[in-house]
């Protein structure tokens, strides 16, 4: 699986957008980006996927550059529950199912 | 529905004994996986179990072992233990075979003293 690298922090303030960035130029075609995020003392908790179109949920958005190489998670209202250390990962989907390779991730802060 | 479930939430053993942990994974999910977070090390994979088969595993010495039984919940064991195992223990469960994402239980927090 490609590697990620992330910023070891940001700070947020409340009630505006989180945009957290990832690198991962070496992807391959067939691997997908997913992001998790781990709140405090919690296990991880998937937040979104994609393989190379922008996708959305009602957590985040996730926004894939054209040549795959990084992408963005958007957080549109950040709130002091999304204080967490994100993860940005890439996977083969079809191989080793189960298995993730978390990297240090980002330690998001949202602020009042 | 119920999420993962996983027992003991905290445990404080003595070096060198053993500990099994146990994870009870979401109805219907086949697959289990463990990892391993330490404030050092991040978050490790250990193994993953499909119906009662180990598919893949981590990095890990022998003393880590598990397994899987038929209505899919799982156990770890660690032998022999050291003040270096001290950590969180996750366990994940997945819908294998299909996109799809894994759900983590909240952990088993070991303390080797």
């Amino acid at each position: 699986d490609a590697k990620t690298t992330q910023p070891p922090s940001m700070d947020c303030a409340e009630g505006r957008a989180a945009n957290l960035p990832c690198n991962h130029s070496t992807i391959s075609g067939n691997e997908y980006v997913y992001w998790y995020r781990q709140i405090h003392s919690q296990g991880p908790q998937y937040i979104i996927h994609g393989l190379k179109n922008n996708e959305t949920n009602e957590m985040a958005s996730l926004i894939i550059t054209e040549d795959r190489k990084s992408s963005t998670l958007i957080l549109p209202h950040a709130t002091l529950r999304d204080t967490a250390v994100y993860y940005c990962i890439v996977r083969v989907e079809r191989d080793s199912w189960g298995k993730l390779q978390f990297g240090a991730g980002t330690q998001v802060v949202v602020t009042p | 529905k119920a999420g993962v479930t996983q027992t003991p939430r905290y445990l404080i053993k003595t070096r060198g004994q053993q500990v099994t942990l146990s994870c009870s994974p979401i109805s219907g999910h086949r697959s289990v996986s463990w990892y391993q977070q330490t404030p050092g090390q991040g978050l490790q994979f250990l193994f993953e179990y499909f119906s009662e088969t180990q598919r893949n595993k981590g990095n890990f010495p022998g003393r880590f072992s598990g397994r899987q039984f038929s209505n899919s919940r799982s156990e770890m064991n660690v032998s022999t233990l050291e003040l270096g195992d001290s950590a969180l223990y996750l366990c994940a469960s997945s819908l294998a075979g299909k996109i799809t994402e894994a759900f983590f239980g909240q952990g088993t927090r070991l303390t080797v003293v």
